[in-house]
């Protein structure tokens, strides 16, 4: 089963901060968070991910909480083309596996409506 | 293009018959990835390899269906004896480090 919660769905105005929030009160301390998006009828994006420092990319900015214990996903000036099902997925690193643990459990996510 | 590409886009097989699906990976990942989804649901995970070694296998992942990563770059995904049930679409993915980067999905219909 899916570690996280997240809203089932969300409306955003173009131009403006789209804040994605997740729950994650069970991570441990060797998971980090994802974030993925899914524009319809396509395969998932992969987004960012961070383990407990802020991160930030071309494509958005990941706030974790200092507990950890959830996290806030903003795209900075959204547009129409932002419109998708946005998942918060907590795993292990790709690096400490060792080749097991390979796969992500998505929960249902977040579908965020960009409206002009 | 160097991303994830599935061949074929759309299936549309009738119940009983074999279906084969095809994943081509960015050239220099080592780990591939695929993933099955129906409507409304996020993608659920079936089988992992890295390189030509499957790892990892789902529940999910009956007895009629098999994969394989023959020389560790391209993979393909063999249903047997399709059921309606199986109708959904079949994503890979593919990663060297974090990140997974998916394809554009195989979509299966079956009748």
């Amino acid at each position: 089963d899916a570690k996280t919660t997240q809203p089932t769905s969300m409306d955003c105005a173009e131009g403006r901060a789209a804040n994605l929030p997740c729950n994650h009160s069970t991570i441990s301390g060797n998971e980090y968070v994802y974030w993925y998006r899914q524009i319809h009828s396509q395969g998932p994006q992969y987004i960012i991910h961070g383990l407990k420092n802020n991160e930030t990319n071309e494509m958005a900015s990941l706030i974790i909480t200092e507990d950890r214990k959830s996290s806030t996903l903003i795209l900075p000036h959204a547009t129409l083309r932002d419109t998708a099902v946005y998942y918060c997925i907590v795993r292990v690193a790709a690096m400490n596996y060792g080749g097991s643990q390979g796969n992500l459990i998505f929960g249902k996510g977040t579908k965020l409506s960009v409206k002009p | 293009d160097t991303g994830v590409s599935q061949n074929p886009r759309h299936k549309i097989t009738k119940r009983g018959q074999n279906v084969t699906f095809r994943c081509d990976p960015i050239s220099e990942h080592n780990r591939l990835y695929w993933y099955r989804q129906t409507l409304g649901q996020g993608p659920e995970f079936l089988t992992y390899f890295q390189n030509e070694a499957q790892l990892e296998k789902s529940r999910l992942l009956s007895d009629r269906f098999s994969a394989e990563r023959p020389k560790g770059s391209f993979s393909t995904l063999e249903i047997q004896r399709t059921e309606q049930g199986d109708s959904a679409m079949y994503l890979c993915a593919s990663s060297l480090l974090e990140g997974q980067y998916f394809g554009p999905g195989t979509r299966l219909t079956v009748t």
